[in-house]
């Protein structure tokens, strides 16, 4: 069955830390990546995607994440970390016409 | 441009009832995507329909339906509902099935 793992499902981190949030998934062929994040009370919001090309992919707010084929892996990064990053953070597989996302990773971001 | 709207935002219903839920794509977009979200189950797709047709289905119960209209709104129905079905349900748009989904804010189902 086709599946998105996040590795930590709560991550406490200082301001100015550098934050990586990790996501696997299980082989399905071509797939689009993709990162959503879900700040309080606000609605999913697209972090950034990844179809093709460079598999260092910027996205809004200063993140990032790398598509890492042979670890099917696309874990995301931030250099420096500000409270307001306070969110959940999920990572999400496109196989064929369907999304499937990982269980959320909880950013709490201590000022 | 307006993004996908949800109507109604919050809803209460009891065990057995059934219910209606909207949603209005982003303008220009004709896929629209369902999901549902709960604490314990987190984010599972429902359904995805492009040109008033279903296109993809996930596991639920015959009991969730949808269908969509000729200007793209999509509707999505619950009937005989249980108190697992209190969730947020989010619709999501794309210009087609291959393009990114933009979600909307939800509808809070609360069956009691």
């Amino acid at each position: 069955a086709q599946s998105v793992s996040q590795h930590n499902h709560h991550v406490i981190l200082s301001e100015a830390a550098s934050l990586e949030l990790g996501c696997n998934y299980s082989y399905g062929g071509t797939v689009n990546l993709f990162w959503y994040v879900q700040y309080p009370g606000q609605h999913l919001q697209l972090l950034l995607k990844y179809f093709s090309g460079d598999p260092l992919v910027k996205g809004i707010k200063g993140f990032e994440a790398e598509f890492i084929k042979s670890k099917f892996s696309f874990n995301l990064r931030k250099p420096s970390v500000q409270w307001s990053d306070t969110a959940e953070y999920f990572c999400a597989v496109e196989y064929g016409n369907k999304l499937v996302f990982g269980a959320g990773t909880i950013l709490r971001v201590k000022s | 441009k307006a993004g996908v709207t949800q109507t109604p935002r919050y809803l209460i219903k009891t065990r057995g009832q059934q219910v209606t839920l909207s949603c209005s794509p982003i303008s220009g977009h004709r896929s629209v995507s369902w999901y549902q979200q709960t604490p314990g189950q987190g984010l599972q797709f429902l359904f995805e329909y492009f040109s008033e047709t279903q296109r993809n289905k996930g596991n639920f119960p015959g009991r969730f339906s949808g269908r969509q209209f000729s200007n793209s709104r999509s509707e999505m129905n619950v009937s005989t509902l249980e108190l697992g079905d209190s969730a947020l349900y989010l619709c999501a748009s794309s210009l087609d099935p291959t393009d990114t989904q933009y979600f909307g804010p939800g509808t809070r189902l609360t069956v009691l």
